[in-house]
């Protein structure tokens, strides 16, 4: 099993750019998450899904939009990018609320 | 507002004595609670975890306390080994399918 794969595992953008980052998981999980990890800030949620074709906000959403058209995979969108999303991102899935999260490797992404 | 809080941005510890990293959280609506663990350039992995039914949770080297009450969870790591240096994650989720975590405590366990 691959777990949760991430692509691309890294990406420079320059400001304004558009781009999607794909996480999948082949475990059948029902949630699956986006984080974000800064330094001195943690891993901070940007929107989760609890099932395919449900998405939901995060603690920091704005700038970011996601879908689960497929029940395996959760893309994360970045419309224009900005100086502000140079960060790395994480991926997870779980089987419910109350199951460990499975972690991707994560994607570094900047933006110049 | 950060909602789980870990206070020490470091620790370190003697090879083969007690880790102890502690966690606070303001949300009296969560009532799961994992613990993480990460190295660089690699994704967080679960380490341990404890429902708000219980006050302490044992695996292996590694157990958790959760003090309701007080809001405060810690990890207890005994022995330390080398292997254990690495950033520590406390997370926290509640109905609302959130899973919310702290900002890491980066452990150094000294030879």
């Amino acid at each position: 099993n691959a777990g949760v794969t991430q692509t691309p595992k890294f990406r420079v953008l320059k400001t304004g750019q558009s781009m999607t980052l794909l996480c999948a998981q082949d475990m059948n999980h029902e949630y699956m998450y986006w984080y974000r990890q800064d330094p001195g800030m943690g891993l901070r949620l940007i929107h989760y899904s609890v099932g395919e074709g449900t998405t939901a906000k995060g603690e920091v959403p704005d700038g970011y939009n996601v879908s689960r058209l497929k029940k395996q995979n959760f893309l994360l969108g970045l419309e224009s990018a900005a100086p502000s999303q140079t960060s790395v991102y994480f991926c997870a899935s779980s089987y419910n609320a109350y199951s460990p999260l499975h972690f991707g490797n994560g994607t570094r992404l900047t933006v110049t | 507002d950060q909602q789980v809080k870990q206070n020490s941005p470091s620790l370190s510890v003697q090879e083969g004595r007690i880790s102890i990293l502690n966690c606070d959280y303001t949300n009296s609506m969560f009532d799961y609670f994992l613990w993480y663990k990460k190295y660089p350039a690699e994704g967080p992995t679960f380490l341990i975890s404890i429902s708000s039914i219980k006050d302490k949770n044992e695996d292996g080297r590694f157990t958790v306390f959760l003090n309701k009450s007080a809001k405060h969870l810690s990890l207890h790591i005994v022995p330390s080994q080398p292997g254990d240096s690495a950033v520590y994650f406390c997370a926290a989720s509640a109905s609302d399918d959130k899973i919310i975590f702290g900002k890491g405590t980066r452990l150094h366990i000294l030879p």
